[in-house]
């Protein structure tokens, strides 16, 4: 089973100020999504990338694809209270009949404090 | 809008009670999916379905089954629960076999096995 590993688990911070999640795996992905979930509900997708070195803004969040595609970050500019919320990601393989199974990291809880 | 429902969203059984966990996705979507989440592990994959009738083990199948007889509902059935069963489950469907497609989740069930 391929392996996703994100960090930090736990992330509290103060509206206004940056933060980095980060997606590390030993294994290459033929994709890569970012997910976010909030309490009560389930996970949302929030980007998809597929090529190595890409990077997707989506407002103030800002993805990128590692070179090799074994990992991703997600980047937040100015965090609101709004952000609040659990980030998942998760790798796809690009096998037939396998090829929409998706692999999760642990997730990062992120608490924006106002 | 996509649209998955889980027929409950809190759960409580007993010890070696035959559950059923129902899902519904009115998109018309090729396959659908079964996770548990528990704390600091993310979603992990316990069957998934791309067609009717036809289903795969995920990466934790023991304890549980599925079916699918039509393809708009995908069951998991617990033959005979237990205490370690206790977790958040959540369905999701995608539309085909793309690599980078998006997995649409239901909002979960919470169950508890006492």
């Amino acid at each position: 089973t391929q392996l996703l590993e994100q960090s930090p688990q736990f992330l509290s911070i103060q509206e206004g100020e940056n933060l980095t999640v980060y997606c590390n795996s030993s294994s290459v992905f033929s994709s890569l999504q970012w997910y976010r979930q909030e309490p009560g509900e389930g996970p949302v997708l929030l980007v998809t990338v597929v090529t190595g070195g890409e990077v997707k803004k989506l407002k103030r969040l800002t993805f990128q694809f590692g070179d090799a595609r074994k990992d991703s970050s997600l980047h937040i500019t100015a965090a609101q209270p709004g952000d609040t919320g659990l980030y998942l990601c998760a790798g796809g393989l690009g096998a037939e009949t396998s090829g929409s199974r998706l692999t999760f990291g642990e997730g990062t809880q992120l608490t924006v404090n106002p | 809008d996509v649209k998955v429902t889980q027929s409950s969203r809190y759960l409580v059984k007993r010890t070696g009670e035959k559950v059923f966990l129902e899902c519904v996705q009115d998109m018309d979507h090729e396959n659908m999916f079964w996770y548990r989440q528990d704390p600091g592990l993310g979603l992990r994959l316990i069957y998934f379905s791309y067609d009717v009738k036809m289903k795969e083990k995920g990466d934790i199948p023991e304890g549980y089954s599925v079916s699918r007889e039509k393809k708009e509902r995908f069951s998991l059935i617990l033959e005979s629960a237990s205490t370690n069963q206790t977790s958040m489950y959540l369905c999701a469907s995608s539309l085909d076999l793309a690599y980078a497609d998006t997995q649409y989740f239901g909002p979960g069930t919470r169950l508890t096995v006492l």
